[in-house]
């Protein structure tokens, strides 16, 4: 069975600054996806990026990016210019069937 | 409105009682998911459809029971409720295998007393 890990339950960033969330997983399947979802405090799970991994580039979506690893099974997300709005819970998300999720990591942007 | 909705947002109810949880979506998605949220464990798959009359269990299944006669439709029933099963439920849909991404209702407060 597939496993997501994230291995750092809490983080914290300065407003503007840069902070990256790790996320690794564990599967022998070649094909599939990976998503990083935000949870803020309204409860409400949102998409922040998606990753095929037949790509080799990584997904860019304004300040996100991801830095995929294939062959280490690394899917991490980086924040650029970090917005007090980007506080909330990051849960990092595998599929293939069914998506597996992480389990989580809350980040803090400090003004 | 189009989308995925839960109802009761809220609910408490006693041990023992059986309580169902409700799922709408609007998109004819043909993949329908409930997931259970408690602090540390992340999202947990309790049950998913691929297709209406089509159920499959997921990580923690056990004391929840589905169905899914209409495609737009997936109730979540809890059939004695244990304190165990005090959580925040999400019913999610998408559109199929692949790159597609997961919607979300607004997740469903259950308190078991």
């Amino acid at each position: 069975a597939q496993t997501v890990t994230q291995s750092q339950p809490e983080m914290s960033v300065q407003e503007a600054e840069t902070v990256t969330l790790s996320c690794t997983y564990d599967t022998s399947e070649s094909d599939y996806y990976l998503f990083w979802y935000k949870q803020p405090p309204s409860r409400q799970m949102i998409l922040v990026i998606r990753q095929e991994a037949y790509k080799q580039q990584n997904a860019t979506e304004n300040r996100f990016s991801v830095n995929f690893q294939k062959a280490a099974k690394s899917f991490s997300l980086k924040i650029s210019d970090s917005q007090l709005g980007d506080a909330a819970m990051y849960f990092c998300a595998y599929r293939s069937a069914t998506f597996v999720f992480g389990p989580g990591t809350r980040l803090s942007v400090l003004p | 409105d189009a989308g995925i909705t839960q109802s009761p947002r809220y609910k408490i109810t006693e041990t023992g009682r059986q309580v169902t949880l409700m799922c709408h979506q609007t998109w004819s998605h043909s993949y329908m998911f409930w997931y259970r949220q408690d602090l540390g464990h992340g999202l947990r798959l309790i049950y998913y459809s691929a297709a209406a009359d089509i159920t499959d269990k997921g990580e923690v299944p056990d004391g929840y029971v589905v169905s899914r006669s209409k495609t737009e439709n997936f109730p979540l029933t809890l059939e004695s409720a244990t304190r165990s099963q005090t959580s925040v439920y999400f019913c999610a849909s998408s559109a199929g295998v692949g790159s597609g991404e997961l919607f979300f209702g607004e997740g469903s407060r259950l308190t078991v007393l």
